[in-house]
């Protein structure tokens, strides 16, 4: 199965601020998926970005994907208090691949 | 709005008994899952299906089997239940398209 691996493990921040994580991942991929889980709830599909894109915006959300370096990054601009959750990045290798989730990285925004 | 649906929120159980935990999804999916997340170690993957009648062990099946017996339906059973289950179960459904996958919102369950 394609696991992701998500960097930092935890961020804290102002809010206002911009807030980045990134993730890692192992073999090749038909497309990466980010997703937030606010605590005690299930995850939120946020955005996917497949393979031969390099960059996808939605709202104050800005992914970024290199697939030669195996790696995506995730930006929130503007944070606000309600970013508050924890990030996982879902590196999907297409077919009957088994998208596993990694630890995620809990991201805290001030007000 | 598209839904999973996990039939308990909370759930307390006692050592031997055997769980039921369902799903139910209403979006047509083929694909469905389920997960336990534990703190520091991420969500893992227990089992899934990409089809009705058809299962597939995850990443850690001991001690769980599961039942597809209708596609909207996906149930994950215990079937005698020990504390090292306690944790959270997520189940979640896609069609591999655009959308991801939609996670319901979670069953905490505690073995005691």
């Amino acid at each position: 199965s394609q696991q992701g691996e998500e960097d930092p493990q935890a961020l804290s921040i102002q809010e206002g601020e911009n807030a980045t994580m990134n993730c890692s991942y192992k073999t090749s991929i038909n497309n990466l998926q980010w997703y937030r889980q606010n605590s005690g709830r299930g995850l939120v599909h946020l955005i996917l970005i497949r393979s031969n894109e390099r960059e996808k915006h939605s709202g104050r959300l800005r992914v970024t994907l290199d697939t030669s370096k195996k790696s995506s990054s995730l930006l929130i601009t503007a944070s606000r208090a309600a970013d508050t959750a924890s990030y996982f990045c879902a590196p999907d290798s297409g077919g009957y691949q088994k998208v596993t989730f990694g630890t995620g990285t809990k991201l805290q925004v001030i007000p | 709005d598209v839904k999973v649906t996990q039939s308990s929120r909370y759930l307390v159980k006692r050592t031997g008994e055997k769980v039921f935990l369902e799903c139910v999804q209403d979006m047509d999916h083929e694909n469905m899952f389920w997960y336990r997340q534990d703190p520091g170690l991420g969500l893992r993957l227990i089992y899934f299906s990409y089809d009705v009648k058809m299962k597939e062990k995850g990443d850690i099946p001991e001690g769980y089997s599961v039942s597809r017996e209708k596609k909207e339906r996906f149930s994950l059973i215990l079937e005698s239940a020990s504390t090292n289950q306690t944790s959270m179960y997520l189940c979640a459904s896609t069609d591999r398209g655009l959308y991801g996958y939609t996670f319901g919102s979670g069953t905490r369950l505690t073995v005691v």
